[in-house]
């Protein structure tokens, strides 16, 4: 069964300190990944999409890396604004359209 | 810039109402999707189309129904609402495989 499992639950940060967000994935073969950032109250917003191996995508403060079996994104010196729950999501070979989430990582980013 | 609405922001409904919950999208994209999302269970799939008048079940598609009888809009409707249908629901759009879902901001839905 297809599955992503995103880590840790949540997460504290201090503005300025760097950390990184796991997501670790099981499928028959992947067309793509997909990280989203979800604000309180609101719809998931895209940030990226990872398809091979090897591939990093940034934007701002924010850097996606995609390995074999995870995927991970990066967050450098963090600032409030970047508190929000970080979704994950993968597009298996078999499912056309479809995507499978994580259950999302909360992040804090105290000032 | 994509844009995804959703027709209402809150709905409280009443148990055995029917509820319809539409989603307009302006980028002529093939496929829309209608996700709930729960705490603890995150984004679950209702039911998905690619096509006008197409459409596929998704992971959870009992007690709902949908219709796309226009490219730009996506309907999902609850026949007789229940209490466990309680949730955030979110409507998406994508130009296709591969490509990213583009959501709306959500309909909280609570049945009374």
């Amino acid at each position: 069964e297809d599955q992503v499992t995103q880590s840790p639950e949540a997460l504290r940060l201090q503005e300025g300190e760097s950390s990184s967000l796991n997501c670790s994935y099981t499928v028959s073969g992947l067309r793509g990944l997909f990280w989203y950032r979800q604000d309180p109250g609101k719809g998931p917003e895209f940030l990226f999409t990872l398809y091979s191996a090897g591939e990093e995508k940034e934007k701002e403060r924010l850097k996606a890396t995609l390995t074999k079996k995870e995927s991970f994104l990066h967050i450098t010196a963090p600032k409030p604004e970047d508190s929000a729950t970080y979704l994950c999501a993968v597009q298996p070979m078999e499912y056309g359209n479809k995507l499978v989430f994580g259950a999302g990582t909360i992040l804090r980013v105290k000032s | 810039d994509v844009k995804v609405t959703q027709s209402s922001r809150y709905l409280v409904k009443r148990t055995g109402e029917k509820v319809f919950l539409e989603c307009v999208q302006d980028m002529d994209h093939e496929n829309m999707f209608w996700y709930r999302q729960d705490p603890g269970l995150g984004l679950r799939l209702i039911y998905f189309s690619y096509d006008v008048k197409m459409k596929e079940k998704g992971d959870i598609p009992e007690g709902y129904s949908v219709s796309r009888e226009k490219k730009e809009r996506f309907s999902l409707i609850l026949e007789s609402a229940s209490t466990n249908q309680t949730s955030m629901y979110l409507c998406a759009s994508s130009p296709g495989p591969v490509k990213s879902q583009y959501f709306g901001p959500g309909t909280r839905l609570t049945v009374l």
